[in-house]
């Protein structure tokens, strides 16, 4: 049982480069999430999921693009990368019996 | 929507005392606030959470009280070691239900230093 995971751990890419993050989860979770987390904001909602093949706006979501075509896997996507989406990015997975977030290891994007 | 304020954000306390982190929500709706550990280049985690018809939670050196009327809650760390050594995020949602999801809404979290 591997929780969640994150690929890649770390990115570094140039103004306007893309690139697509992968999020998985092994806990039959309906529920999923990208956060970002920058110094001294917390984090911040850009895009959730509520089930399979359904996607929604969360905080931040300018810049970002989604798609949850599996149950298990979210993924997030950059089009054309910006400096100000340097950041280190979560995803968290949750069931519908609970409140609890369960998060993955991380990415650490950094955009030039 | 949801407004989350968490103070201090930074805290330093001498191995032993005690350390306390206050959180305020506006959206008298909410109804479960849970409080994560980040320690650094790790995951947040889940350490404890309270719903609204508690006022106070605790398990081993970790309590959590709140006040509904006044919109706001504490964590509170009793005989600090240098594990608790960390940054801590309050938040604050709606319980997931059929209809609702539980959208978490975090407070900018508070470094805290437990020094020998």
């Amino acid at each position: 049982n591997a929780g969640v995971t994150q690929t890649p751990k770390f990115r570094v890419l140039k103004t306007g480069q893309s690139m697509t993050l992968l999020c998985a989860q092994d806990m039959n979770h309906e529920y999923m999430y990208w956060y970002r987390q920058d110094p001294g904001m917390g984090l911040r909602l850009i895009h959730y999921s509520v089930g399979e093949g359904t996607t929604a706006k969360g905080e931040v979501p300018d810049g970002y693009n989604v798609s949850r075509l599996k149950k298990q896997n979210f993924l997030l996507g950059l089009e054309s990368a910006a400096p100000s989406q340097t950041s280190v990015y979560f995803c968290a997975s949750s069931s519908i019996q609970g409140n609890e977030q369960y998060f993955g290891p991380g990415t650490r994007l950094t955009v030039t | 929507g949801e407004n989350v304020e968490q103070h201090p954000s930074t805290l330093s306390v001498q191995e032993g005392d005690s350390a306390v982190i206050k959180c305020t929500y506006s959206d008298s709706a909410s109804n479960y606030f849970p409080w994560y550990k980040q320690e650094l280049g790790k995951r947040p985690q889940l350490i404890i959470d309270i719903r609204s018809n508690v006022g106070e939670k605790k398990d081993q050196r970790i309590a959590v009280t709140l006040n509904k009327t006044a919109k706001h809650f504490s964590l509170h760390i009793t005989e600090t070691q240098p594990e608790d050594s960390a940054v801590y995020f309050c938040a604050a949602s709606n319980e997931v239900t059929t209809d609702s999801w539980g959208k978490l809404q975090f407070g900018a979290g508070t470094q805290v230093v437990v020094t020998p």
